[in-house]
């Protein structure tokens, strides 16, 4: 059965730092893109970032380009994303995803809270 | 960057009656190299994380019911719930796997 969990979120303060961390199991986690997305409390899904299988490629939305940074551990079976420099905007639940082009597994989420 | 336009935002639909979604999308998502649309679709219940119903525009994922199908090639799409179930509430939302945009999401409910 296939299994993201993320972990890593929580409450932190404008202009802070948080890392991310999405666990896999029960797939080839080194043969799959993996990508984050993010979903403002009642809002609509925002594709952040993927990463290539070898971690030899990533791509970012606009809107976290020079703050966040994906990257991949594939021994660990673990992708991760550090938040840097973080905003009240980026206040959302942070969803991990398998991809074969579309996203096909998700994990359940971890909530990062932007807040003074 | 491709915007992703969904419509209706939400839609009331009794049950058993047909639900139709469209999503638009500012560029075609129609790809020449492999002929194939980059166009997904997910549901998203309450506190729960999206789920994958459909890919390629019209093939559907394992396990979804085949009350659920897409159409569309290009720059338009529709998902169609053939006879909507109780269990069908939910947002969905359209994404071009291109570079990856999704559509704004339509709320579900029931008349």
């Amino acid at each position: 059965e296939v299994q993201l969990v993320e972990s890593g979120g929580g409450l932190v303060q404008p202009g802070g730092s948080l890392r991310l961390s999405c666990a896999a199991s029960g797939f080839t986690f080194s043969s799959y893109w993996m990508h984050w997305v993010r979903q403002a409390p009642g809002k609509g899904l925002v594709w952040v970032s993927r990463i290539n299988s070898d971690g030899s490629s990533t791509s970012y939305a606009d809107s976290v380009k020079g703050r966040f940074t994906i990257s991949r551990d594939n021994a660990k079976n673990t992708l991760y994303l550090q938040m840097n420099s973080l905003r009240a905007e980026d206040t959302a639940v942070y969803y991990c995803a398998s991809s074969q082009g579309y996203l096909d597994y998700w994990g359940q989420g971890t909530l990062v809270t932007v807040s003074s | 960057d491709i915007v992703m336009t969904q419509s209706p935002d939400s839609l009331a639909v009794s049950l058993g009656e047909r639900a139709t979604i469209n999503c638009k999308s500012s560029q075609s998502v129609l790809y020449s190299s492999n002929n194939k649309n980059y166009l997904a679709w997910y549901q998203q219940k309450p506190g729960q994380p999206p789920k994958l119903l459909i890919y390629w525009a019209s093939t559907r994922e394992s396990g979804v019911p085949d009350r659920f199908s897409g159409s569309g090639s290009g720059t338009d799409f529709t998902l169609t719930i053939s006879s909507l179930q109780a269990e069908d509430v939910a947002v969905y939302y359209c994404q071009q796997y291109y570079t990856y945009t999704f559509g704004q999401g339509t709320k579900l409910e029931i008349k």
